[in-house]
């Protein structure tokens, strides 16, 4: 277990809507980032939040959009889904924007019909 | 352009071998991180083991290895003694810019080892 808590595990909706992934990081650690994992496209970094400021932007979608909370918690907003957006996201935090080791929530699976 | 390649889709090795997944990179950044990651069956993503391109020596932990060889832009893992439990997908990943305070993981696509008994 990483410390690292994500919800839900699974969603399944419909092409057009929107969802919501919420991440918590590990108590204490200020950096997280989300990753989208999906056959076609493998693992990509999609978006790095630090102390509750963007700190890097992948291949993140204009559809996507993310924030961190004062909390520190943060959640990743995705609009207008299409097929393609069915995958698995996956959020890490670290203590620090540069620090080498990121630790991995178990994921959220969503399928898109 | 792809900045990291596996170029294994797939291995199989025999319990108690040594096995090496290749990996190499493409950066024009001469501060960069190397990292490799598990991930088994159940999805979680695992950190094993992270290569500065400043560190001197190789990368070590436990029975994970890092062969870097800077020259040749190859980070290969190394496991020794393999055990049943590192069936898994096995991913490369780089980071440039190491000072810069933000992390931007490139990964490769992967290579299954199959760990046979």
């Amino acid at each position: 277990d990483s410390g690292v808590t994500q919800t839900p595990k699974h969603l399944i909706t419909a092409t057009g809507q929107r969802v919501t992934l919420r991440c918590s990081p590990r108590s204490g650690d200020l950096s997280v980032y989300w990753y989208q994992q999906s056959l076609d496209q493998g693992l990509q970094f999609l978006i790095q939040y630090y102390n509750g400021e963007e700190r890097a932007k992948g291949n993140i979608l204009e559809r996507f959009s993310a924030q961190q909370f004062p909390d520190l918690h943060s959640e990743l907003n995705l609009s207008s889904l299409e097929l393609g957006d069915s995958a698995l996201y996956f959020c890490a935090s670290s203590r620090l924007a540069g620090d080498n080791e990121q630790f991995f929530g178990p994921g959220t699976r969503l399928t898109v019909l | 352009a792809q900045k990291i390649t596996q170029t294994q889709p797939g291995m199989f090795v025999q319990e108690k071998e040594a096995v090496t997944l290749d990996c190499t990179y493409d950066t024009s950044d001469p501060s960069y991180g190397l990292f490799w990651y598990k991930q088994p069956s159940s999805g979680e993503m695992i950190f094993l083991i992270y290569q500065g391109s400043y560190d001197q020596q190789n990368a070590t932990e436990g029975r994970y290895s890092l062969n870097f060889q800077k020259a040749r832009k190859s980070a290969n893992l190394v496991i020794s003694a393999s055990q049943l439990g590192d069936s898994a997908m096995y991913f490369c990943a780089m980071r440039e810019g190491l000072f810069q305070g933000a992390q931007k993981l490139v990964f490769g696509q992967g290579t299954r080892l199959t760990i046979n008994p």
